[in-house]
Formats: C-alpha cells, sequence, structure tokens
C-alpha cells in the first residue's frame, strides 16, 4: 500500500530524445508526489513536484504527467542532454493515511544520455 | 549559507563498534530526515524528526538511535554496528512536510 513502484531501472536515451520515466502508486491518501534527480556523489536534489489537483506541470525541458483514477505519474524530459545523465527517483506523501507526511521513494531510474 | 551538512563523509567501521552521524541545517528548517540509499533499494527513511526535541521511527529504524537537542542539528547514532548497515546516509531538511527536502552530501559508512 506504503509503495511506489518506478520503471525503467535504467534509460539510454540519445541526445535531442525523449526521456520519460514511470511511476505508479496504490495509496490513494498520497497527494505530493515529487521527484529528485541525483548525480554521482551527491544528494538527491528536488527537480519538480506536482499535486493532485493538475494533471500537468512543466518547468522548462521537465514536464511530470499526472493520472489520479490509474494512480501513475511520469517524468518527461524533452530535448534530452547528456548532463541530464544522472539517476531519478519518484517520491509520495500524504498528510493522512499512514506515511504520516514522509516520502516514500521509488527505487530509481538511471539515466543515460549519449552525445 | 551552508544548507545541509553532513560530518564525516566517509567512516569504516569494525563489527560492534559505535558511531555518531552528525547532521547540520542553518535554514531553519523545522523537519529533519535520515535516510539510507542502497544499491537498486531507493531511500528509505531510518528515523525523522518534526522538530526540536521530537524523534520518530520510518521504515528502516532497527540498529540506529537519533536525537535532535538543537534545531539545526539531527544525530544519528549506531551503538553497535553491523555490515549490514553498510551504506550511503543521506540527511535531509525541510521546512513542512510537502515543502521540498533539502538533501545533504551524504556520509559513506563501511563497516566491516
Amino acid at each position: 500500500q506504503q509503495q511506489v513502484k518506478q520503471s525503467p531501472q535504467s534509460l539510454i536515451v540519445q541526445k535531442g530524445g525523449i526521456s520519460i520515466i514511470n511511476c505508479a502508486y496504490e495509496n490513494t491518501a498520497f497527494d505530493y508526489f515529487p521527484w529528485y534527480q541525483q548525480f554521482p556523489g551527491k544528494g538527491p536534489a528536488l527537480l519538480i513536484a506536482i499535486r493532485p489537483d493538475v494533471s500537468e506541470k512543466k518547468e522548462g525541458r521537465f514536464t511530470i504527467s499526472f493520472n489520479k483514477s490509474a494512480k501513475q505519474f511520469s517524468l518527461h524530459i524533452m530535448d534530452s542532454q547528456p548532463g541530464d545523465s544522472a539517476t531519478y527517483f519518484c517520491a509520495a506523501s500524504a498528510k493522512y493515511g499512514g506515511s504520516q507526511g514522509n516520502l516514500i521513494f521509488g527505487k530509481g531510474t538511471k539515466l543515460s544520455v549519449k552525445p | 549559507n551552508a544548507g545541509v551538512t553532513q560530518t564525516p563523509k566517509f567512516r569504516v567501521l569494525k563489527t560492534g563498534q559505535s558511531m555518531t552521524l552528525l547532521c547540520a541545517q542553518d535554514m531553519n528548517h523545522e523537519y529533519m530526515y535520515w535516510y539510507r540509499q542502497d544499491p537498486g533499494m531507493g531511500l528509505r527513511l531510518i528515523h525523522y524528526s518534526v522538530g526540536e526535541g521530537t524523534t520518530a521511527k520510518g521504515e528502516v529504524p532497527d540498529g540506529y538511535n537519533v536525537s535532535r537537542l538543537k534545531k539545526q542539528n539531527f544525530l544519528l547514532g549506531l551503538e553497535s554496528a553491523a555490515p549490514s548497515q553498510t551504506s550511503v546516509y543521506f540527511c535531509a531538511s525541510s521546512y513542512l512536510w510537502d515543502e521540498t527536502q533539502y538533501f545533504g552530501p551524504g556520509t559513506r559508512l563501511l563497516v566491516l
């Protein structure tokens, strides 16, 4: 119930292509869905986040699509660049309903963008 | 403004030894967290704190203790280290539960 399932585990994309990472959840109480980006040897950093009152949020080349009925959300990276090569984590939390506001992370997707 | 800092950066322990990891934040955040990151497992919450003097268990609290005597500091203790505690430990802080969590650079711990 508390899990967030992330796929794929790894992804190779050509420069200029679109990277898509998907996450699914079961707990309908989740109401905050952030994506974190982590470069090797560094701590994760917030990339973009969405709440369930909107179906899409865009910041530059990064877009979150959210499907409340399917309990799925995804990260799209347009015009992927080698500098986007990193590990991406989706997460979810709910103020009420089990997770006590704490983030539940997916297991991560290692993205490699080839020049 | 240093953000979130962690001490030490790297440590090697023998089984049964104890140690304390220190996390400090200068953003006046109420919430602080300790995570561990293992290959293929994502980030798992060990303990967290919603304010000075408070602590609570996360997903994987066994073998760890924490203290938050000052608002800016969150300490993670291992009383008797085990090889299963070999991991990278991250501290994070946030102003509210659904606000951005800011992560430190991590502590790499090897238990032999």
